[in-house]
């Protein structure tokens, strides 16, 4: 069965202060790996899609990669505004273009 | 329109009784998707139709939750006979080609079960 893992599942940061999110997934056949953001009371918000093991892909302060198990999304020198809620979501394997998506991640940036 | 719109925005309804969410994707778009939320979890995948035919619904948790797209556009959830376990965020997202990874959300309707 398809299965996506993320962690931590809350991170708080000071400004400036860079670190990493992990997606774990597991699924035959990856179709893509998809970031998204979440902030309060709304949908999530695409970000990024990677296909094949070694993409990398970046956006302003955020950078996600993958590898055959695992993604990370990368924040450098986050801000205040960058706190949401990040989630991972996964296509492929028997579910055909079904995206099964992570818990996610809670992140806190302090000023 | 500008986005997928969703309505009611809140819908708050007595055991037992039927209820019917609409989800309105983005003009054009092919792919529907309809996802379930917990408040701090992520969506959980209900069902998903390409055009008006319904692809897979693995994710529908028992047969009083069904979905239609009879028109290749607007599409119905209905939830028979609630439950108070119903109780949840219910969002839907359009993608406007077969396969697309972005998911375009609505801005969900959030259910109450009494």
């Amino acid at each position: 069965e398809d299965q996506v893992t993320q962690s931590p599942e809350a991170l708080r940061l000071q400004e400036g202060e860079s670190s990493s999110l992990n997606c774990s997934y597991t699924v035959s056949g990856l179709r893509g790996l998809f970031w998204y953001r979440q902030d309060p009371g709304k949908g999530p918000e695409f970000l990024f899609t990677l296909y094949s093991a070694g993409e990398e892909k970046e956006k302003e302060r955020l950078k996600a990669t993958l590898t055959k198990k695992e993604s990370f999304l990368h924040i450098t020198a986050p801000k205040p505004e960058d706190s949401a809620t990040y989630l991972c979501a996964v296509q492929g394997g028997t579910g055909g273009f079904k995206t099964i998506f992570g818990a996610g991640t809670r992140l806190f940036v302090k000023a | 329109g500008a986005g997928v719109s969703q309505s009611p925005r809140y819908k708050v309804t007595k055991r037992g009784q039927d209820v019917a969410l609409r989800c309105d994707p983005i003009s054009g778009h092919v792919s529907l998707y309809w996802y379930r939320q917990a408040l701090g979890q992520g969506p959980e995948f209900l069902t998903y139709f390409n055009y008006e035919a319904q692809q897979d619904k693995s994710g529908l948790p028992n047969d009083r939750f069904s979905a239609e797209r009879p028109e290749g556009s607007i599409s119905t959830l209905t939830i028979q006979r609630t439950e108070q376990r119903d109780s949840a965020m219910y969002r839907c997202a359009s993608s406007p080609l077969l396969g697309n990874e972005k998911l375009f959300f609505g801005s969900g309707t959030q259910l109450s079960v009494l």
